[in-house]
């Protein structure tokens, strides 16, 4: 059985990178032809798609974020990371990783627990 | 982007009751609709994907249908564990996007 798990910072100041990483256990990354997501919730709100790397490493970005969106991925320790620059206040939100069915244009499952990262300085 | 427009945002129901929560797309996405369940501080659970397929591990009370732009999530008969927020989510086109969520409450 599948389990992701997000990790990283829950404060990040004004104007610098947030840095996450997802760790996936009972599955390979770079096989069995998935895609790995990267989606935000901020505080009481809806969720948003932020973009995926799929298990050639290729990767797709939201266009509404993709100025400063970066997921990469290291398959040796079997997890792959998100990097936003230039963060605001407004990139204050759980950040969600999941897995994708159906080759980038399917649905989310299994999630991580999520992770809150705060942008204030 | 393809808008998706859930209603209602809220719904207050009783144990036993039948609800429904209809979720609206801004243009033709066929059946590529997928709907989750989300509890407080938890990630949300996938329940239903290409509209009507029922996640293996849910509960049948759980129902999905509509295609084209309109689309249904019923639940028959409300258990305790019910009680909670449901997005609907497209999976036709890039990016996907989802629903701005309905939240379920005990009335």
């Amino acid at each position: 059985q599948v389990q992701l798990q997000e990790s990283g910072p829950g404060l990040v100041k004004p104007s610098q990178t947030l840095s996450l990483t997802c760790t996936v256990s009972g599955g390979s990354i770079s096989s069995g032809g998935y895609y790995w997501n990267w989606i935000r919730q901020h505080p009481g709100k809806g969720l948003e798609y932020i973009g995926y790397i799929d298990y050639s490493g290729s990767t797709y970005y939201n266009p509404s974020l993709k100025s400063r969106v970066t997921i990469s991925r290291d398959t040796s320790r079997n997890h792959f990371s998100l990097k936003l620059t230039s963060v605001t206040a407004a990139d204050t939100a759980v950040y969600f990783c999941a897995r994708d069915h159906r080759g980038g244009l399917g649905w989310f499952d299994p999630w991580g627990r999520g992770t809150l990262v705060t942008v204030s300085s | 982007d393809i808008q998706m427009t859930q209603s209602p945002s809220s719904l207050s129901a009783s144990v036993g009751d039948r609800i429904t929560i209809t979720c609206r797309a801004s243009q033709s996405i066929s059946n590529y609709l997928n709907w989750y369940q989300q509890k407080p501080g938890k990630a949300p659970k996938f329940l239903i994907y290409d509209a009507s397929g029922l996640q293996s591990g849910v509960p049948s009370r759980f129902s999905g249908s509509g295609s084209g732009t309109d689309f249904t999530l019923t639940i028959s008969s409300l258990q305790p564990e019910d009680f909670a927020s449901y997005y609907c989510q497209q999976s036709y086109s890039a990016p996907r996007t989802f629903g701005q969520g309905t939240k379920l409450e005990i009335k």
